[in-house]
């Protein structure tokens, strides 16, 4: 049961224009949203993250919007730089727990900025 | 952000043999830490959550007999894959949460079974 989905595998933009990203996710539990970039043999990089409390985060060129009564999450990356090409992950948690909590990834969108 | 260390990166061994990977925070402590395992091509898959003076944590379908998890100290835990097999070729990586909710990730051991 994948619970954390990303439903486009692979995405390609031209340099200087937007990426859009998207997330979509089932357990209303999740509270907690994080977006990491993942090179290839490479740990994965956390980008920028987003509570269920806002809708919108924003640092740099990296916003994430966050739609809870669609269960929805995207991340914008705008303008788009060749050095942004990577796999990004979508992922989510439930903090209530109390304790450190574990994170649901998504399956991963390949996204390629060409010149 | 934090810093996630692991050792090996890269690591060949045969089949029977056990190997240890190590995960250290650099700059902070880590009551927890998390175990993930990537096959190509697929998303990360938690496969434990390791405690610090306690048991680990294992996901459903993951051995804890084959799949050792010892959190020795605040800022080290350690995964040791016992006698491996040519299908636990993976690559596994660790994170530990700092004092946020935000995970961060070392850089992986990319584990070769003959």
């Amino acid at each position: 049961d994948q619970q954390v989905k990303q439903n486009s595998p692979s995405l390609s933009v031209q340099e200087g224009r937007i990426s859009i990203l998207n997330c979509d996710y089932t357990n209303s539990m999740f509270d907690y949203f994080l977006w990491y970039k993942k090179y290839p043999a490479e740990g994965p990089t956390f980008l920028i993250s987003i509570s269920s409390i806002k809708d919108k985060n924003e640092d740099g060129r990296f916003t994430v919007f966050l739609n809870k009564s669609a269960k929805h999450l995207s991340l914008h990356i705008v303008p788009s730089q060749p050095g942004d090409s990577a796999v990004y992950f979508c992922a989510a948690s439930e903090t209530s727990t109390g304790t450190a909590s574990k994170l649901t990834f998504g399956t991963g969108t390949r996204l390629q900025v060409t010149l | 952000g934090a810093v996630v260390s692991q050792h090996p990166s890269r690591v060949i061994c045969k089949s029977g043999t056990s190997v240890k990977i190590e995960c250290r925070s650099l700059d902070f402590q880590a009551t927890t830490m998390f175990w993930y395992r990537q096959f190509p091509k697929q998303s990360l898959m938690l496969m434990a959550t390791s405690n610090e003076g306690s048991k680990a944590t294992y996901e459903q379908g993951v051995e804890k007999d084959k799949f050792l998890i010892n959190h020795a100290s605040l800022t080290l835990s350690t995964l040791t894959v016992t006698s491996a097999h040519p299908e636990d070729s993976s690559f596994y990586i660790c994170s530990a949460p700092e004092f946020t909710d935000t995970q961060y990730f070392g850089p992986g051991t990319r584990l070769t079974v003959l």
